[in-house]
């Protein structure tokens, strides 16, 4: 079945400092990639995505590449902000035998903590 | 905008016990889901329902019910609750079949001691 695996956390950086949270992925077929963010009491959001290979997703000053050939869609930021401490979440949605009605498969999330 | 409003955000349960934790929207969106969240295990789908009146087995369904009488409204059940239904709880809901954004809930704290 799908699956994500991100890399283990927690991540703890400065500010200003350069982020990369590494996800791949399994998924038989195409799927649309995804990173969502959490943060402290507040549900999920989409932070940013891609449907198909070598699309890049951007906002907020993170951006992912939707790499095929290497299953993965790594998130980086060129300088982050305390403002950007939050968990994590890359996620997929499969398109294999059909619909995938909306159902994602989440990685275990990678918790950041930005430091003055 | 309301969004996706979870009630309630809290619960204390002692074993054996039941109770409904009910999701509403107000984007008139057809799919909607519940999640639970777990340290280290991410989001994990429990059941799932691309319409009114309808509900379909998740990732790990054991121990849950739904259901969807209403498009607006999910709800989940915890028919004889169990320690290993301690959890956030996270209702979504989406308008794109293919894969596209989910709108998430605050979330609902369960313990069950």
């Amino acid at each position: 079945g799908d699956s994500v695996t991100q890399m283990e956390g927690p991540v703890t950086l400065s500010e200003e400092a350069f982020l990369t949270i590494n996800c791949t992925y399994t998924a038989t077929g195409y799927p649309s990639l995804f990173w969502y963010v959490q943060y402290p009491g507040e549900g999920l959001q989409l932070l940013l995505k891609a449907t198909k290979a070598d699309d890049k997703g951007s906002n907020k000053g993170f951006e992912a590449t939707y790499r095929k050939e290497t299953t993965s869609f790594h998130l980086e930021k060129g300088s982050v902000q305390v403002s950007d401490s939050a968990v994590y979440f890359c996620a997929l949605s499969g398109h294999a035998g059909g619909t995938s009605y909306g159902k994602l498969t989440f990685g275990q999330g990678t918790i950041l903590t930005v430091h003055p | 905008n309301a969004g996706v409003t979870q009630t309630p955000k809290f619960r204390v349960l002692k074993t054996g016990q039941s109770m409904t934790l009910l999701c509403a929207q107000d984007m008139n969106h057809e799919y909607m889901y519940w999640y639970r969240q777990d340290p280290g295990m991410g989001l994990r789908l429990i059941h799932y329902s691309v319409g009114e009146g309808t509900t379909a087995k998740g990732e790990v369904p054991d121990g849950y019910n739904v259901s969807r009488l209403k498009k607006q409204n999910f709800l989940l059940g915890l028919e004889s609750a169990a320690p290993s239904q301690t959890s956030v709880y996270f209702c979504a809901s989406s308008m794109d079949r293919a894969g596209g954004e989910l709108f998430f809930g605050e979330g609902s704290r369960l313990t069950v001691l």
